[in-house]
C-alpha cells in the first residue's frame, strides 16, 4: 500500500524552530514534497528532495532519507505567519502526488 | 499575473443536481490535475491530463466527468450530486514528469444539500 504519516498537530513560539517529521512508504520514489496551506486557501509550494540530503531555502529546509523513508521540514525563526498546515507529498512511480494528513502548525507568541 | 484560476469559488446546490467547476491556467504547463481535499483535509488526486490527453484516473465515480478541450483548460463536470461529494475541489498545474511540483488553483467549495 502507499502511506505517508505526519503529526496532526504541532504547536511552537515565536522565534523558535520547529521540525515536522514525515515517514512514507509507496510504489516508486520520484521525490518528496512540501506544501504550506493556510486556512482556506490554496497549498503552495516550498520545497522539493529527490536526494539524500539537506535543501535549504532561507527560513525553510527540508531533509530526506530514501532509505528510511522519512523526511522532515525545518523552520528557523518562527513568525506568527507561518500558523499553517503543512502537507507533505510524495510523487510515486506512476507520477501520482500522494499526501499525507498534514501538520497544522500553531505559532504562539 | 500568471496563475491557475477556477471559477466558482463557491457552490452549493441540491442532490441531485449537475454542475460544473472550470480551471484555467496560463503557467504554459502541459499537466492539468484535479484533486479533492475533503473535510478532514486529506488532498487526493482524481484526475490528470497531459495535452489534453487523460493519464490519470484514479477510483472516482462515474458521475465525475473531466473535460480538457485544450492544454490550458481544465474542467469537472459532475452529474447527479450526492451529500457525500461536498468538499473542497483544487484545480491544478504542472510542467509534468517526475519532478514537476503542482501550481493549484485557489479551490472551488462545493456543497451539496
Amino acid at each position: 500500500g502507499q502511506n505517508i504519516d505526519q503529526p496532526t498537530e504541532m504547536t511552537a513560539t515565536e522565534g523558535a524552530i520547529v521540525q515536522i517529521n514525515c515517514t512514507y512508504q509507496t510504489s516508486g520514489f520520484n521525490g518528496l514534497f512540501w506544501y504550506q496551506q493556510h486556512a482556506g486557501e490554496a497549498p503552495t509550494f516550498l520545497s522539493y528532495n529527490v536526494l539524500d540530503g539537506l535543501e535549504e531555502k532561507g527560513r525553510f529546509s527540508s531533509f530526506l532519507s530514501r532509505s528510511k523513508g522519512y523526511s522532515y521540514l525545518l523552520l528557523k525563526e518562527l513568525q506568527m505567519k507561518d500558523s499553517a498546515s503543512y502537507l507533505c507529498a510524495v510523487k510515486n512511480q506512476g507520477g501520482k502526488l500522494i499526501f499525507g494528513q498534514g501538520t497544522e502548525l500553531s505559532v504562539k507568541p | 499575473d500568471t496563475a491557475v484560476s477556477q471559477t466558482p469559488k463557491y457552490l452549493v446546490t441540491q442532490m441531485g443536481n449537475d454542475k460544473s467547476i472550470k480551471c484555467e491556467q496560463n503557467l504554459g504547463h502541459d499537466t492539468m490535475y484535479w484533486y479533492k481535499q475533503d473535510s478532514k483535509k486529506f488532498l487526493k488526486i482524481m484526475f490528470s491530463y497531459n495535452n489534453k490527453e487523460l493519464i490519470i484516473n484514479e477510483t472516482v465515480p462515474n458521475r465525475f466527468s473531466p473535460k480538457s478541450p485544450d492544454k490550458a483548460h481544465l474542467n469537472l463536470h459532475i452529474n447527479s450530486l450526492e451529500l457525500g461529494d461536498s468538499a473542497v475541489y483544487f484545480c491544478a498545474s504542472s510542467q509534468g514528469g517526475t519532478k514537476g511540483y503542482e501550481d493549484f488553483g485557489p479551490g472551488t467549495r462545493l456543497t451539496v444539500t
